[in-house]
């Protein structure tokens, strides 16, 4: 069965500095990988996704993650953080090969902005 | 209205009411699916209906009743909760088949329902 785990329940950064959140993925065969994000009160938001091909993939906001196959990894990234980023941040993956299949979904990331 | 759209947004229920939750897509999408946001928990996948059709049902209780009227409609019918089954309930849609081999799903803003 397919999982997701985000090992970092909360992270505190920085307005300016950097950001990665981490996500690995047991899948057995090609993943399909989703970061989504959700503010308070709100539905979840599509950040990227990444299907096949370059493993490095751009988002909205600046946001970009990289897949790595060999660390079952989808780590999400932001040079620089404003304080507008400041929400839950899911690590998702979808069955390959298409059709109308749900996603596993991580525990989710609290990001908090210090000014 | 644009997107996913819920209603009613804010749910209280006594454990013996009937309620229904709805969800309306206006994105012509063909796939819908119900989500489970409890606290501290993963989001849980309930239902997928693909074309009208209930494709999976993940070992929901059959306190929860799921509807899917046409391909635009979803609801969710509630009756005889318990406590636990407080939670954010998120609908989502996506259109699927055509040269993507997967697509996107979007999501609607949740109905917050709470079972006294």
């Amino acid at each position: 069965a397919q999982s997701v785990t985000q090992p970092d329940i909360h992270i505190t950064v920085s307005e300016g500095a950097s950001l990665e959140l981490r996500c690995n993925y047991s899948y057995g065969a090609t993943p399909y990988l989703f970061w989504y994000v959700q503010s308070p009160g709100q539905g979840l938001q599509l950040l990227l996704k990444y299907f096949s091909g370059d493993t490095l993939v751009q988002g909205i906001k600046g946001f970009e993650a990289e897949f790595k196959r060999s660390q079952s990894s989808f780590n999400l990234r932001k040079p620089s953080v404003h304080w507008s980023d400041a929400a839950e941040y899911f690590c998702a993956v979808g069955a390959a090969g298409g059709g109308a299949d749900g996603l596993t979904f991580g525990k989710g990331t609290h990001l908090i902005i210090q000014p | 209205e644009t997107g996913v759209t819920q209603t009613p947004r804010h749910l209280v229920m006594g454990m013996t009411n009937k309620k229904s939750l709805k969800c309306e897509q206006h994105l012509g999408h063909n796939a819908m699916y119900w989500y489970k946001q409890s606290a501290k928990k993963p989001l849980e996948l309930m239902f997928v209906y693909n074309f009208k059709e209930q494709t999976e049902n993940n070992s929901v209780p059959s306190r929860f009743s799921p509807e899917c009227p046409n391909s635009s409609h979803l609801f969710l019918h509630l009756h005889t909760l318990q406590p636990e089954d407080s939670a954010l309930y998120l609908c989502a849609s996506s259109q699927q088949g055509g040269d993507s081999s997967y697509n996107e799903q979007f999501f609607g803003p949740g109905t917050r329902l709470t079972v006294l």
